[in-house]
């Protein structure tokens, strides 16, 4: 199997404070993961490629500085939203790529609405 | 750079009734091709993946895609609509020679509906 788990599924907070997401792969060891976001009804927008032991990639137009990634394991990747403001309310979904497959196996998904 | 047009955002089809979704990529390389379904308020799971082996390619739940070069195109068909098939479904399309990197860009969605 390729399962991939998130923490939490959905979480409100306060505007101005910072909120961790992780994103674990249960049964394989990924050395890349991926962080997209969704915006109801619409699709999936990649914000940044996470690789174990090195720094993120982001894409153009997303703050890298707001949207912390750290992959420090085979196994896990953190997405951290720093303060926090209404409009980062989204649906943010992770994957990892299971390592020799072309293949991204996606979790289920954190709803984050920020007050 | 790549890209994905689905057309059609809404589909409604009668249970039993033939499925089509359609995907029209652009890629200035050969690519790789894939269908998700994406049930409300979860993640997304893969249906079927082409990736320049057959061009006709079986995936879960009974739907099938065939890649056609000339067109462009790689639509999603089910021979007969199941309730159980309502949901979002996303086509994407990825870099093969970008590989341990490779970032999938995705198309709108169809929103697929089953009418009883």
């Amino acid at each position: 199997g390729a399962v991939v788990s998130q923490h939490p599924s959905w979480v409100i907070c306060k505007s101005g404070t910072s909120v961790k997401i992780e994103c674990r792969s249960l049964d394989f060891q990924a050395t890349t993961m991926f962080w997209y976001r969704q915006f109801p009804k619409q699709s999936l927008m990649l914000m940044a490629t996470s690789n174990e032991g090195s720094k993120a990639t982001y894409e153009q137009g997303v703050e890298k500085d707001k949207f912390l990634i750290n992959h420090a394991s085979l196994t896990l990747s953190t997405l951290t939203v720093t303060s926090a403001h209404p409009e980062d309310s989204s649906f943010y979904i992770c994957s990892a790529r299971k390592n020799v497959v072309y293949e991204q196996y996606f979790g289920p998904g954190t709803r984050l609405t920020v007050t | 750079a790549q890209s994905v047009t689905q057309l059609g955002s809404h589909v409604s089809v009668s249970e039993g009734a033939l499925v089509l979704l359609r995907c029209n990529y652009s890629s200035s390389v050969p690519p790789y091709l894939f269908w998700y379904v994406q049930y409300p308020n979860q993640g997304l799971q893969l249906l079927l993946k082409y990736t320049s082996a057959a061009t006709l390619v079986k995936g879960i739940n009974g739907f099938e895609a065939e890649f056609k070069k000339s067109e462009t195109s790689f639509h999603l068909t089910k021979p007969s609509a199941h309730m159980s098939d309502a949901a979002e479904y996303f086509c994407a399309v990825s870099d093969p020679s970008n590989f341990g990197n490779e970032k999938l860009t995705f198309g709108t969605g169809t929103r697929l509906t089953i009418i009883p």
